[in-house]
């Protein structure tokens, strides 16, 4: 069973700083998605990285993908307090013609001013 | 284009009652995703419809049951309701079989059983 493993899960920072959320997995796969929560709210989808090797940028986050080290990183320059939430990696796994969504454990970041 | 829509957004319920969510996933979209919220175990996935058809199941017990419809449309039920039912249940769309288009997620309904 694919398991997917974040760290840290809580971080707080402070505004202006800059730093990393990681994300294992278990077993292979080759599509990983980042998606951003805020208290209450549903899921938005930040990132979708589909092949080793992808890296995709949107204004202060960066994430890439490692599938040889099964291994994803969400990159965070300059924090802003408009950045705090819930951060969640997520690997498909494949069941021939199905697939699923494994959810890592969360990342709650705050940003202080 | 309208989004995934998940009704309702709250809900009690009593413990030992059955409750029905519906989900309406984004136009042309044929797979539908429902996971499970809690502060204790993350999301969880409880099954996937594809053109009606019930393709993965995640590991819950029968009491929690589904289907899709012929427009796309599913709806997911709960028998027997226990208090750790509670939980925000999530509904996630994609275009077809396919991983790579990715999913959007609904505004979930919050279960709340008392």
């Amino acid at each position: 069973e694919l398991k997917v493993e974040q760290n840290p899960l809580f971080l707080s920072m402070q505004e202006g700083k800059n730093y990393t959320i990681y994300c294992n997995y278990s077993t292979t796969s080759d599509r990983l998605y980042w998606y951003r929560q805020d208290p209450g709210k549903s899921l938005e989808s930040l990132f979708v990285l589909l092949s080793n090797g992808a890296v995709k940028q949107e204004g202060r986050l960066m994430a890439s993908l490692d599938t040889k080290a099964r291994l994803s990183t969400l990159h965070i320059t300059a924090a802003v307090h408009d950045l705090s939430a819930t951060y969640f990696c997520a690997v498909v796994t494949y069941g021939g013609a199905t697939n699923k969504l494994i959810f890592g454990t969360g990342t709650l970041l705050a940003v202080q001013p | 284009k309208a989004g995934v829509t998940q009704t309702p957004r709250y809900l009690i319920k009593t413990r030992g009652q059955q409750v029905t969510l519906s989900c309406s996933p984004i136009s042309g979209h044929r797979s539908v995703s429902w996971y499970q919220q809690t502060p204790g175990q993350g999301l969880q996935f409880l099954f996937e419809y594809f053109s009606e058809t019930q393709r993965n199941k995640g590991n819950f017990p029968g009491r929690f049951s589904g289907r899709q419809f012929s427009n796309s449309r599913s709806e997911m039920n709960v028998s027997t309701l226990e208090l750790g039912d509670s939980a925000l249940y999530l509904c996630a769309s994609s275009p077809g079989a396919a991983v790579n288009y990715g999913y959007t997620f609904g505004s979930g309904t919050r279960l709340t059983v008392v």
